[in-house]
């Protein structure tokens, strides 16, 4: 079975600087990965996704990832944070072999408020 | 091209009716996903179809059903609601079977009174 763990409920950050959403999995298997952002009272919108290869991977807003296998983690991060960016994060995993048909395992989210 | 479109976003119902949600995926995509988010116990999977069958369903009782039509669209059913149903249900849809690509409907508001 897997799993996710979002370390952090609620990170609050100042406007413009870095952040580091932090996520980390367990599987006994090989993983696709994801990170969707879900803004109040709209379904979920997909930022990027880890599938194989470079282990760095960018999305669309201005956010990246890095996959690190040895430590089963795929944190996300952003050099610099707008007000805009204030949501629900959400870090998920699949398992390849099942084609989807297993669904996501998501993380409980974590609640990025940007401070002006 | 047109998202993943739910219907109705938001609805009422009483406990012990039943409901239907409809979900129209992203024209060509032939998997959908049915998802309920709640605030205690998150984002968790429901089931999914491709091809109009279903190839698995989440932990959930089977007062949870759904169906996929030959043009892909689909509709989960609750029936004799519980408070406890009471959610955003998420659908998303995939192209094909490698499960590396899913897009997220808006979801459908429901409040069980």
């Amino acid at each position: 079975a897997q799993s996710v763990t979002q370390l952090d409920s609620q990170v609050p950050v100042f406007e413009e600087a870095p952040v580091e959403l932090r996520c980390n999995y367990s599987s006994s298997v090989s993983v696709y990965l994801f990170w969707y952002v879900q803004y109040p009272n709209q379904g979920l919108q997909l930022l990027l996704k880890y599938l194989s290869g470079s282990t760095l991977v960018k999305g669309i807003n201005g956010f990246e990832a890095e996959f690190n296998k040895s430590q089963t983690s795929f944190h996300l991060r952003k050099p610099s944070v707008h007000i805009s960016d204030t949501a629900e994060y959400f870090c998920a995993v699949s398992d390849p072999s099942g084609g989807g048909a297993d669904g996501l395992t998501f993380g409980k989210g974590t609640h990025l408020i940007i401070q002006p | 091209k047109a998202g993943v479109t739910q219907t109705p976003r938001y609805l009422i119902k009483t406990r012990g009716q039943q409901v239907t949600l409809s979900c129209s995926p992203i024209s060509g995509h032939r998997s959908v996903s049915w998802y309920q988010q709640t605030p205690g116990q998150g984002l968790q999977f429901l089931f999914e179809y491709f091809s109009e069958t279903q190839r698995n369903k989440g932990n959930f009782p089977g007062r949870f059903s759904g169906r996929q039509f030959s043009n892909s669209r689909s509709e989960m059913n609750v029936s004799t609601l519980e408070l406890g149903d009471s959610a955003l249900y998420l659908c998303a849809s995939s192209p094909d079977l490698s499960g590396n690509t899913i897009y997220f409907g808006e979801g459908s508001w429901l409040t069980v009174v």
